[in-house]
């Protein structure tokens, strides 16, 4: 099966400034890579998603790139905010099917210092 | 417009007991999937259930099972309680067909003493 790895485990960085996560995928098949944010307490949350035909995709401050030949993708932030502060999963699908099957990495505990 | 709602939210049983969790998908989704997040992990995929069947099953033993109602509601079972079944248990809700994400509800917190 498909196997995520997610660097860094922790990261902190003063608000305001840029955050940066990076995963790489095993599986070639995989063709769909969602970020998801999981605050204390609650489920994960969809944040942004991006599938194989899209180099990069932006939402306001986040933004995801994929980089199909290296098998790897990255989550970027700008101008964090304290309630940017959670663990954020990223994941693979299983080989491109529409099971709704997902790879997850084991997380980024981000931290944002006012 | 409601969310993956799941139930109870905390759960303490003891090792060998049965337990059986409750899932409602998201308004409008039919396929429904769990996973378990231990301590410090991400989520690992346990089965999705679609139209009342099993679809697909990740590498967990035969004491998870599960089950979908016609309303697309979900059970999950897990019989003979292991102290490692401690997790905390997702359901993800989505609808058929290419480009649905996963939407999750808050999970049970499950602990086994």
């Amino acid at each position: 099966g498909e196997n995520v790895e997610q660097h860094p485990s922790t990261l902190s960085v003063q608000e305001g400034d840029s955050a940066v996560i990076k995963c790489t995928y095993s599986d070639s098949a995989s063709n769909y890579f969602p970020w998801y944010k999981q605050e204390l307490g609650k489920g994960p949350q969809l944040i942004i998603d991006i599938r194989s035909n899209v180099g990069e995709k932006k939402d306001q401050r986040i933004a995801v790139t994929l980089n199909k030949t290296a098998k790897h993708f990255s989550l970027h932030i700008t101008e964090t905010q304290p309630e940017d502060s959670a663990v954020y999963f990223c994941a693979a699908d299983d080989r491109g099917s529409t099971l709704g099957r997902l790879y997850f990495g084991r997380g980024t505990q981000l931290t944002v210092w006012p | 417009d409601a969310g993956v709602t799941q139930s109870p939210t905390h759960l303490i049983k003891t090792r060998g007991q049965q337990v059986t969790l409750r899932c409602s998908p998201k308004s409008g989704h039919d396929t429904v999937s769990w996973y378990q997040q231990a301590l410090g992990q991400g989520p690992q995929f346990i089965f999705q259930y679609y139209e009342e069947e099993e679809r697909q099953r990740g590498n967990f033993p035969d004491r998870f099972s599960g089950h979908q109602f016609p309303n697309y509601s979900s059970e999950l079972n897990v019989n003979a309680l292991l102290l490692g079944d401690s997790a905390l248990y997702l359901c993800a809700s989505s609808s058929t067909g290419v480009g649905s994400p996963l939407h999750f509800g808050n999970g049970t917190r499950l602990t086994v003493t």
